[in-house]
C-alpha cells in the first residue's frame, strides 16, 4: 500500500500562510490524495482532495506536484482553530481498500 | 441530519467482558468504517465495509467482529475485552470507498481495566 510521510509538527503564527507538506512517492495514478485534520478530543474532519490538478476550497488549497509524488495543503490565513493534527492519506481507487491515516502533522498556531 | 452517531460516549469494561460499539450513519453512505486511536497516535483501520452486505479486515481487526446491519448501521464487536483494547474508537461513513470524503463520528472512549 502506498504511504505518505509528514513532519511531525509545524509552527506558525496567526493570520498567516501555512504550507503542510506530504511525500508520497509511491503513490499510483489511481489514488486520491486526501487531508483530513484532527481537533483535539474530535474525530477528524475531512479537509479536501484532489487526484491530479490543484485545488480550492472554503477550508484551504491543495497544490499536487507535477509528478504526483509529493502535495502540499495550504492554509490562507491560520486562525487559533486550525490547531490541529493533520493527515494526509491516499485512498486507492479500484484497488485495495485499506486506508493509512499515520501520524500526521501537529499545527500549532501561536496568537 | 446528525451525520455519523457512536454509542455510546464512553465505557469502562473488565478484563474478558464482552461489548457492541454502535454506529449509524443518516447520509445514504455505501461505505462504512471502524478506527481506533490511541494516545499520540494516528487512527488505524480495524474493519470496513464498502457496501452493505460486505465487510473486510483493515490494518488491526484481531479481537474484533463487525455487522454491517443494514446500510445505515455498523456495529463493532469486542468478544473478549483486553487492556489492550484501551483507546478511542471512531465510525466513519462515506458515500463509496473511491475517493469520496469520509464522516466520522464523535469517538468513543473505551479503557479495559
Amino acid at each position: 500500500d502506498a504511504k505518505t510521510t509528514q513532519p511531525n509538527s509545524m509552527e506558525s503564527n496567526e493570520e498567516e500562510p501555512v504550507h503542510l507538506p506530504c511525500n508520497h512517492s509511491t503513490i499510483s495514478g489511481t489514488d486520491y490524495i486526501h487531508w483530513y485534520r484532527q481537533l483535539p478530543s474530535q474525530g477528524p474532519e475531512y479537509v479536501i482532495h484532489g487526484l491530479t490538478s490543484n485545488v480550492n476550497n472554503r477550508m484551504a488549497s491543495l497544490a499536487i506536484a507535477e509528478d504526483r509524488k509529493s502535495s502540499t495543503l495550504i492554509l490562507h490565513r491560520a486562525t487559533l482553530r486550525d490547531a490541529a493534527v493533520y493527515y494526509c492519506i491516499l485512498i486507492t481507487q479500484g484497488g485495495s481498500e485499506k486506508l493509512v491515516f499515520g501520524k500526521g502533522t501537529k499545527l500549532t498556531v501561536n496568537p | 441530519n446528525a451525520g455519523v452517531t457512536q454509542t455510546p460516549k464512553f465505557q469502562v469494561l473488565k478484563t474478558g467482558q464482552s461489548m457492541t460499539l454502535q454506529c449509524a450513519q443518516d447520509m445514504n453512505h455505501n461505505s462504512m468504517y471502524w478506527y481506533r486511536q490511541d494516545p499520540g497516535m494516528g487512527l488505524r483501520l480495524i474493519y470496513y465495509s464498502a457496501s452493505e452486505g460486505t465487510t473486510d479486515k483493515g490494518e488491526v481487526p484481531n479481537g474484533y467482529n463487525v455487522s454491517r446491519l443494514n446500510k445505515r448501521e455498523f456495529s463493532l464487536r469486542l468478544e473478549s475485552a483486553a487492556p489492550s483494547q484501551t483507546s478511542v474508537y471512531f465510525c466513519a461513513s462515506s458515500r463509496t470507498t473511491y475517493g469520496y470524503e469520509q464522516y466520522f463520528g464523535p469517538g468513543t472512549r473505551l479503557t479495559v481495566t
